[in-house]
């Protein structure tokens, strides 16, 4: 059973315009989620996170907000560039588990067209 | 290093035989954790080491599975016997302490491994 869901396996966006990518999960009990991108042949790079206190976190050109009631959230790019352009994967974070394991989703993958 | 370090990056094996895939975390982490991604799939959690400890072993997902981690640093993860489901990237990733939940994961760029 995925806890942690990406149901676009991929999306393809002009350059400039907006990217969002979204992610759903089961787990109320999550308390903690991360957006990864991943390059090929290469291990995911941390991104961005937001705690479930939280409904949005911005950093430079990437945010990421949580509607907790709707079990969602979503990464917005903006402006997409070029070398935006890789998989990117949704993480979840349950910290009563006592490993803050992380739990993923299968990954979105974004290509930025020039 | 400045990263995780993973070795080797590449792996190719028969059926049968027996691998070791090693890591080397970002030096003062003391969390780290070992994951995998199979063609297709998300990654998916094998074991979790708070310093040479393992309190969480819940993802290995058989037997032929086990991982060590030595002076809190450099970690080992032992297949035995490889089957060729087995067959997947195997990802490292260490965080400054596993005690807190804002502490991203770094991520080594892992070893594939091919049981033919």
């Amino acid at each position: 059973d995925q806890q942690v869901k990406q149901n676009s396996p991929s999306l393809s966006v002009q350059e400039g315009r907006i990217s969002i990518l979204n992610c759903d999960y089961t787990n109320s009990m999550f308390d903690y989620f991360l957006w990864y991108k991943k390059y090929p042949a290469e291990g995911p790079t941390f991104l961005i996170s937001i705690s479930s206190i939280k409904d949005k976190n911005e950093d430079g050109r990437f945010t990421v907000f949580l509607n907790k009631s709707a079990k969602h959230l979503s990464l917005h790019i903006v402006p997409s560039q070029p070398g935006d352009s890789a998989v990117y994967f949704c993480a979840a974070c349950l910290s009563g588990a006592g490993s803050y394991q992380l739990t993923f989703g299968k990954g979105t993958k974004l290509s930025v067209i020039p | 290093g400045a990263g995780v370090s993973q070795s080797p990056s590449n792996k190719v094996t028969e059926k049968g035989k027996d691998v070791e895939l090693r890591c080397d975390p970002i030096s003062g982490h003391t969390a780290l954790y070992w994951y995998r991604q199979s063609l297709g799939q998300g990654l998916e959690f094998l074991i979790y080491f708070q310093g040479n400890s393992a309190p969480d072993k819940s993802g290995l997902p058989s037997d032929r599975f086990s991982a060590e981690r030595t002076g809190g640093s450099v970690s080992t993860l032992t297949i035995q016997r490889t089957q060729q489901e087995d067959s997947a990237v195997y990802l490292c990733a260490s965080s400054l302490s596993g005690q807190y939940s804002n502490q991203p994961q770094h991520f080594g760029d892992g070893t594939r491994l091919s049981i033919l």
